[in-house]
């Protein structure tokens, strides 16, 4: 099947720890995001790419960090500074012109511990 | 500029009603504007999408209606169905690949 894949779905951080959210497609599009949802606070940006070895800030990209060294993989790392780190995190790529798509994956439940 | 507001926040509808939900932007550079639908614990998945060379589309039961002059998009739900309870997006972007911008989100309860 293609697709979207995030891992795991739960995650659980201890203070001051580093941990790094999965997210795999076998879609082959170019480009690909992180979006944080919040109750009430719709779908933010927090980091995208548009090709391998290059992304950018979103809209909320402080306390976060990602890497695009293969097509398929855009994992982020929340780091121990994004202070308010529950959020359920989803990853998406996407396919542009006429057919327009963002294809989700299926998301990871952070929480602190 | 960039952002999208979305109305209202919460719906409770009754099963075989319409669900109707209002978006309105303010960059008039966005011209595709889509819908997506959310179940719990999932991602969020294409619904419906139009551009603003037209004022209305429809896919079955979902028809989005586009009023360029207002700057406001809605998502009109007939014959709502307990199954069509989620939550609903709509957003906006240009087509120069720009970043997609979503509203606040819609929460719809269909009652039977």
């Amino acid at each position: 099947d293609g697709g979207i894949t995030q891992s795991p779905k739960y995650l659980f951080r201890k203070e001051g720890q580093n941990v790094t959210l999965s997210c795999e497609q076998n879609l082959n599009h170019d480009a690909m995001y992180w979006y944080r949802q919040d109750p009430g606070q719709g779908l933010r940006l927090i980091y995208y790419s548009q090709i391998v070895n290059d992304f950018q800030k979103g809209d909320i990209a402080e306390g976060y960090s990602v890497s695009r060294e293969k097509k398929e993989s855009f994992p982020l790392t929340v780091t121990s500074a994004q202070k308010n780190p529950t959020a359920f995190y989803l990853c998406a790529s996407r396919i542009t012109g006429p057919n327009e798509k963002l294809f989700f994956g299926s998301g990871t439940q952070l929480s602190v511990l | 500029q960039q952002q999208v507001k979305q109305s209202p926040q919460s719906l409770i509808v009754q099963k075989g009603g319409i669900s109707i939900i209002n978006c309105a932007y303010e960059n008039t550079a966005f011209d595709y504007f889509p819908w997506y639908q959310q179940f719990p614990g999932k991602g969020p998945a294409l619904l419906i999408a139009i551009r603003p060379d037209v004022s209305e589309k429809k896919e079955g039961r979902f028809t989005i209606s586009f009023n360029k002059s207002a700057k406001q998009f809605s998502l009109h739900i007939m014959d709502s169905q307990p199954g069509d309870s989620a939550t609903y997006f709509c957003a906006a972007s240009n087509n120069q690949g720009g970043k997609l911008i979503f509203g606040q989100g819609t929460e719809l309860s269909v009652k039977p």
